[in-house]
């Protein structure tokens, strides 16, 4: 286990189209966090999973966006009908009760053309 | 509302220099706060948090309740400190909770 991982790691589309963006968290970790950070900002939340269950998601995260973590495992998160305004790194971070930090991938950048 | 306000988007020191990265924070309650650094062409990580009161790299960071500040130094920078620093808290204890981030400073380190 190398650590967060998250593909894939650059996504270019085309306004309207929809994209699906993949995370898998360290394997014993049972919290996974999904961020988007664009230019110039911190990462910001977007939505948090407990095993399977989605457990808070932010107002950034318009209905255009879903995400899913059907096994507890790995996470998906999907943008439809994306727009430039969603052009941005996404990021996966993962932990579990008794860590003391957040543990990230390296990101998936998207740009929308 | 909850905000983290990193003052400084850039920091440039000389290598030896003493270096202060300022963080200051909105919140009610007994927020965790944290920083996190990303170095070129990695991952994000976490640098230390404020309730292990440790130092990292040389690293110190107080938590200043009434300031409401978790300012970050080090005595001499080295040209391997560049880089991104975020300031961080959390509304939950030990990292549990979603991470609200500052802007970032990016920290340059001449030699």
């Amino acid at each position: 286990d190398t650590g967060v991982s998250q593909n894939p790691r650059h996504k270019i589309t085309k306004r309207g189209q929809n994209v699906t963006f993949r995370c898998d968290p360290i394997s014993e970790h049972n919290r996974l966090y999904w961020y988007r950070q664009t230019l110039g900002q911190g990462p910001e939340f977007l939505t948090y999973f407990q095993n399977e269950a989605q457990l808070e998601k932010s107002r950034l995260l318009s209905d255009r966006f879903s995400a899913e973590r059907p096994k507890g495992s790995f996470s998906t998160l999907e943008i439809q009908r994306t727009e430039q305004g969603d052009s941005a790194m996404y990021l996966c971070a993962s932990t579990n009760p008794g860590e003391n930090e957040q543990f990230f991938g390296p990101g998936t950048r998207l740009t929308v053309l | 509302a909850q905000r983290v306000t990193q003052p400084e988007k850039l920091l440039s020191v000389f290598k030896g220099a003493p270096v202060e990265l300022k963080c200051n924070y909105s919140y009610s309650g007994s927020p965790e706060l944290f920083w996190y650094v990303q170095y070129s062409r990695q991952r994000l990580q976490l640098l230390l948090r404020h309730i292990s009161r440790e130092s990292i790299k040389g690293f110190t960071a107080d938590l200043n309740k009434g300031e409401t500040s978790f300012h970050l130094k080090k005595p001499f920078a080295q040209e391997e400190d560049s880089a991104m620093y975020y300031c961080a808290l959390s509304r939950v204890r030990g990292s549990q909770g979603n991470l609200i981030f500052g802007k970032g400073t990016k920290l340059s380190v001449k030699p």
